[in-house]
């Protein structure tokens, strides 16, 4: 089965500092996203990402979030000044393919980032 | 627009009972339909899909559901449960295609009692 690496698995940060979650999937997949899952919640789409561009992104994901691929294996997540409402489980998924894809997603464990 | 709505946020089995976890969708195209499990602390494993194949689909863990059109359901059930079956279940919903965007459900919390 496919894996996908998260990191950190969890991160504490004071209100308004920046963090950076990485994901590391399958080198050849070409589709990624991130999810975010409030505790006691659903999972939510935040954003999705394909040949080096946001293809989609939700209302969740506003100018204070950012997605690169720097260098072509990591898939980061990026929240520049982060609030108490951020505090969640984030997700990184991926798929390996296009328009014949069938919408199945393979999960990361997630990170956990705790904002105080 | 698509979406999914999972019936009871919480639902509690007694050991080797039968497990039946509800789900109705919406979509203005044929979906393709899938059941997450998510273990405390930990991700989100796909259980099962519908992909316009069999109605009947069986999954991992001798879990199965049953894509019914004409009640836009995909139910998920198991004949007996085990204890190792507590977790959190989440309906999805998609569209394929290159979006492939996932849409979830609230989630059920299957409680299993010995």
């Amino acid at each position: 089965e496919p894996e996908v690496t998260q990191t950190p698995s969890h991160q504490v940060t004071q209100m308004g500092q920046e963090v950076i979650l990485r994901c590391v999937p399958i080198s050849n997949h070409l589709y990624f996203y991130w999810y975010r899952q409030i505790l006691g919640q659903k999972v939510e789409f935040l954003v999705s990402f394909y040949n080096n561009e946001i293809s989609e992104k939700s209302e969740i994901f506003d100018d204070q979030f950012s997605v690169e691929r720097p260098d072509g294996s990591n898939f980061t997540l990026k929240i520049r000044s982060t609030k108490l409402e951020d505090s969640a489980m984030y997700f990184c998924a991926h798929r390996d393919r296009g328009p014949l894809n069938t919408g199945e997603l393979f999960f990361g464990e997630g990170s956990r980032l705790t904002v105080l | 627009a698509q979406s999914v709505t999972q019936l009871g946020s919480h639902v509690s089995v007694s050991e080797g009972a039968l497990v039946l976890l509800r789900c109705n969708y919406s979509s203005s195209v044929p979906p393709y339909l899938f059941w997450y499990v998510q273990y405390p602390n930990q991700g989100l494993q796909l259980l099962l899909k519908y992909t316009s194949a069999a109605t009947l689909v069986k999954g991992i863990n001798g879990f199965e559901a049953e894509f019914k059109k004409s009640e836009t359901s995909f139910h998920l059930t198991k004949p007996s449960a085990h204890m190792s079956d507590a977790a959190e279940y989440f309906c999805a919903v998609s569209r394929g295609g290159n979006t492939g965007k996932l849409i979830f459900g609230q989630g059920t919390t299957l409680q299993v009692k010995p």
